[in-house]
């Protein structure tokens, strides 16, 4: 069935150090990778998204490309700072095509000051 | 605006239970999306609305899970009887998401913490 792994699940980097996060999925036909953040005891939110039909995707200190060969996309997180600490999630969204999302087991980033 | 609102925030009770979750989504939200979160795990999805109609609810265990979403708006999530793997946060999204197009991200609300003991 439909599937995306995650790792690291854990990742602990020196403030300002960069950060990268790297899911898998097994729907080729998966066309929408979203990644969420998730602070301790707070709902995730959506950082930043990336459609098939691109490869890279930057907003500000975060990046997300995609390799739609290999299946698989990554998070990348430059200058990290103590706020960025949290639990990231990936998602794809199947064939299915209807708004579903199937979440990665989820990495939990800590930046060390 | 006004985010997705869920209560209860905390839920303790004892197998073999019965315990219901309430959902209102942004408004005019059209799909709502109720996703289980155990401790450690990426959020699985349960069951996805689009108004008062389910379109995925292959993931939820029927025989003691149960969802409605009346009027194409607020929804419960209801679980009778509860087993201790139950134990986990609920959690509810909405989206603009429209047919034939991934258009929206899901808001996710805070979300129900359960205990099963």
């Amino acid at each position: 069935g439909e599937n995306v792994e995650q790792h690291p699940s854990t990742l602990s980097v020196q403030e300002g150090d960069s950060a990268v996060i790297k899911c898998t999925y097994s729907d080729s036909a998966s066309n929408y990778f979203p990644w969420y953040k998730q602070e301790l005891g707070k709902r995730p939110q959506l950082i930043i998204d990336i459609r098939s039909n691109v490869g890279e995707k930057k907003d500000q200190r975060i990046a997300v490309t995609l390799n739609k060969t290999a299946k698989h996309f990554s998070l990348h997180i430059t200058e990290t700072q103590p706020e960025d600490s949290a639990v990231y999630f990936c998602a794809a969204s199947p064939s299915s095509n209807t708004g579903k999302l199937i979440f990665g087991q989820g990495t939990t980033l800590q930046v060390k000051p | 605006e006004a985010g997705v609102a869920q209560s209860p925030r905390y839920k303790i009770i004892e197998k073999r239970q019965s315990v219901a979750f309430w959902c209102n989504p942004i408004s005019g939200h059209a799909t709502l999306y109720w996703y289980q979160q155990i401790l450690g795990q990426g959020p699985k999805l349960l069951i996805q609305f689009q108004n008062n109609g389910v379109v995925d609810d292959s993931q939820l265990p029927k025989d003691r899970f149960s969802a409605e979403r009346l009027k194409g708006v607020d929804s419960t999530l209801k679980i009778q009887p509860a087993k201790l793997e139950d134990s986990a946060v609920y959690l509810c999204a909405s989206s603009l998401y429209q047919l034939a197009t991934f258009t929206g991200e899901l808001f996710f609300g805070e979300g129900s913490r359960l205990t099963v003991l």
